[in-house]
């Protein structure tokens, strides 16, 4: 079965410092990959996706992500943090030959530093 | 265009009452999905949807649980003879096909006391 894993429930960075966040799947055939956001009581909000074109994608609010195979992985990352990214993240794939639901990483929660 | 919408936001239920659940998928996504948050256990599928039609619903439990999408109105997820344990955070997301991204509601938050 397909699973997502995210090193790091917990990330701490200053302002201004280089975010990064970590996302390894497991599959031999490259899924659909993304990256969600959850602030507190709301639902989660699509920061960006990668489905088998560019390998860097760009997304919202300056986070981008970059798919490598060799790797599994597709972190996230963004060059300098912002007090309002203080968040729940969650990478998510489906599977790139079976079903159509959502599988999610376990969530890093980001939080920054003045 | 409105996003997915969820109602109510907060329910609190007695154990062994039925929870009611809805989903208004956004304009023109004909695709539904529930899933739940629940404390230290991440998000889980439970059910996706298409108009009268349940597509998988592997990740339900067997018992009490059950979800439709009439050809009208929204999608309803029931939760009959709630138990603490289905205190939880549910989430309803739309998309307007197969591998498209999901958009999600905002939830709705289950307390059973």
């Amino acid at each position: 079965a397909q699973s997502v894993t995210q090193l790091g429930s917990h990330v701490s960075v200053s302002e201004g410092a280089l975010v990064l966040l970590r996302c390894n799947y497991s599959s031999s055939v490259p899924p659909y990959l993304f990256w969600y956001v959850q602030y507190p009581n709301q639902g989660l909000q699509l920061l960006l996706k990668y489905t088998s074109a560019a390998t860097l994608v760009k997304g919202i609010n300056g986070f981008e992500a970059e798919f490598k195979k060799s790797e599994t992985s597709f972190h996230l990352t963004k060059p300098s943090a912002h007090m309002s990214d203080a968040a729940e993240y969650f990478c998510a794939v489906i599977p790139n030959n079976a079903g159509n639901m959502l599988t999610f990483g376990g969530g890093t929660r980001l939080m920054v530093k003045p | 265009n409105a996003g997915v919408m969820q109602n109510p936001r907060h329910l609190v239920r007695r154990r062994g009452q039925e929870a009611r659940l809805r989903c208004s998928p956004m304009k023109g996504h004909s695709h539904v999905y529930w899933y739940r948050q629940l404390p230290e256990e991440g998000l889980k599928f439970m059910v996706y949807l298409q108009k009268e039609n349940i597509i998988d619903e592997s990740g339900m439990p067997k018992e009490r649980f059950s979800a439709e999408f009439p050809k009208e109105g929204p999608s309803i997820l029931r939760i009959q003879q709630v138990v603490r344990g289905d205190s939880a955070a549910y989430f309803c997301a739309s998309s307007p096909g197969e591998l498209y991204e999901q958009y999600f509601g905002p939830g709705t938050r289950l307390t059973v006391t």
